[in-house]
């Protein structure tokens, strides 16, 4: 599977937008990318993916390189319940939508 | 508001007892996946199904882990005997295999003393 790396802890003001980054130098042609993230005490929860086009929905906005190497992952306004970790994560179908979690990065939100 | 149920949420044994974890994946779903989460493994896929088939199990110890779903509405994840060391959360998603989003539920907390 291939891997991605990311900072394993990052810290926000509220109201203020929040830029995640995410490397995936050996992303294969069919891989998409995949942001999960965990709430305290919750299940992993889907926030958005993304295969080459820069992608938005209503949590957030996720910006892909151009040679697909790395990805942002954007929280426009960030709020005390975006407090969680962030997973970026490399999945095909042809793996069978497979998702390998890492370490995330860890968002602290301040007030 | 359709969800992933899973039950038990708490489950607490001796090692040496059998486990049984139920999930319900959300309705009309055909894949279903069991992670474990634990703080020094992270999440960790044990086993996923589609259609209600074992397609890879290769993150399960064969030993004492066995997941099955008897129906559509319906995954188990048995352990027996149990170990300490099965410790952990364990969750359950589903989804759609042509689609990319998986849904998980709220999780079993296993402690296993």
């Amino acid at each position: 599977d291939a891997k991605t790396t990311q900072p394993n802890s990052m810290e926000s003001n509220e109201e203020e937008p929040v830029h995640l980054p995410c490397n995936h130098s050996t992303i294969s042609g069919t891989d998409y990318i995949h942001w999960y993230r965990q709430l305290p005490s919750q299940g992993p929860e889907y926030v958005i993916h993304g295969l080459t086009s820069n992608v938005n929905n209503r949590m957030a906005s996720l910006a892909i390189a151009e040679d697909r190497k790395s990805s942002t992952l954007i929280l426009h306004r960030a709020t005390l319940r975006d407090a969680a970790v962030y997973y970026c994560i490399l999945s095909s179908q042809a793996a069978g939508n497979k998702l390998t979690f890492g370490g995330g990065t860890r968002v602290l939100v301040k007030p | 508001d359709a969800r992933v149920t899973q039950t038990p949420r708490h489950k607490v044994t001796e090692m040496g007892q059998e486990v049984t974890m139920r999930c319900q994946p959300i309705l009309g779903h055909n894949t279903v996946f069991w992670y474990r989460q634990t703080m020094m493994q992270g999440l960790e896929l044990l086993a996923y199904f589609r259609n209600r088939a074992p397609l890879d199990d290769s993150g399960m110890p064969k030993d004492r882990f066995s997941a099955e779903m008897p129906d559509a509405t319906l995954a188990t994840l048995k352990i027996q005997p149990s170990e300490p060391r099965d410790s952990a959360v364990y969750f359950c998603a589903s989804g759609f295999s042509q689609d990319n989003e998986q849904f998980f539920g709220p999780g079993t907390r296993l402690t296993v003393l």
